[in-house]
């Protein structure tokens, strides 16, 4: 257990659809960061929180959103969901802005039908 | 933004041979070089890392080293065994501004028994 608690760990739903991906960072972490892996594919990234403020943003699409929350969870939103976003998604977590490592959850896997 | 490049895309080696894999990076001012392992299925597990001011770095089997003239960094592995068959992803890490990882597009190690 790595100490990053990613949930769902599997989600299956149709084509135009909205969902939520959940992470709870490792105990004292401030940093969230959140990266998409389509299959045999490589780790993008997609957006960084630090103690609940957005601090960088990658190739994330427009219909995708997030928060992290004062308790320090975050949550990745995937609206008007589409073939090409079933992946695994991947939330990791570091101490802060500047901290060198971070820590991967588990991954939740989306597939959409 | 930061561009890593890794080579090869897939490495198949004897088990107790040696493996070898290159990465390059674009931001001469990246700091931070992690390594991670991927299992199947699974989250990426950090397996080592160098910081710039470092030009080589080993843990048992595994070690990296680190060029920054020409920017590029390698992990090798010695003496492989099978449990080494996984996914490794090189990654870097800039000094200023987001502390986001910018990761390779990974390589697939096959350890033969």
């Amino acid at each position: 257990d790595s100490g990053v608690t990613q949930t769902p760990k599997h989600l299956i739903t149709a084509t135009g659809q909205r969902v939520t991906l959940r992470c709870s960072p490792r105990s004292g972490d401030l940093s969230v960061y959140w990266y998409q892996q389509s299959l045999d594919q490589g780790l993008q990234f997609l957006i960084q929180y630090y103690n609940g403020e957005e601090r960088a943003k990658g190739n994330i699409l427009e219909r995708f959103s997030a928060q992290q929350f004062p308790d320090l969870h975050s949550e990745l939103n995937l609206s008007s969901l589409e073939l090409g976003d079933s992946a695994l998604y991947f939330c990791a977590s570091s101490v802060g802005e500047q901290n060198y490592g971070y820590t991967f959850g588990s991954g939740t896997r989306l597939t959409v039908v | 933004g930061e561009n890593v490049e890794q080579h090869p895309s897939t490495l198949s080696v004897q088990e107790g041979d040696s493996a070898v894999i290159k990465c390059t990076y674009s931001d001469s001012a990246s700091n931070y070089f992690p390594w991670y392992k991927q299992e199947l299925g699974k989250r990426p597990q950090l397996i080592i890392d160098i910081r710039s001011n470092v030009g080589e770095k080993k843990d048992q089997r595994i070690a990296v080293t680190l060029n920054k003239t020409a920017k590029h960094f390698s992990l090798h592995i010695t003496e492989t065994q099978p449990e080494d068959s996984a996914v490794y992803f090189c990654a870097a890490r800039r000094a200023l501004g987001a502390n986001n990882l910018f990761f390779g597009t990974g390589t697939r190690l096959t350890v033969i028994p």
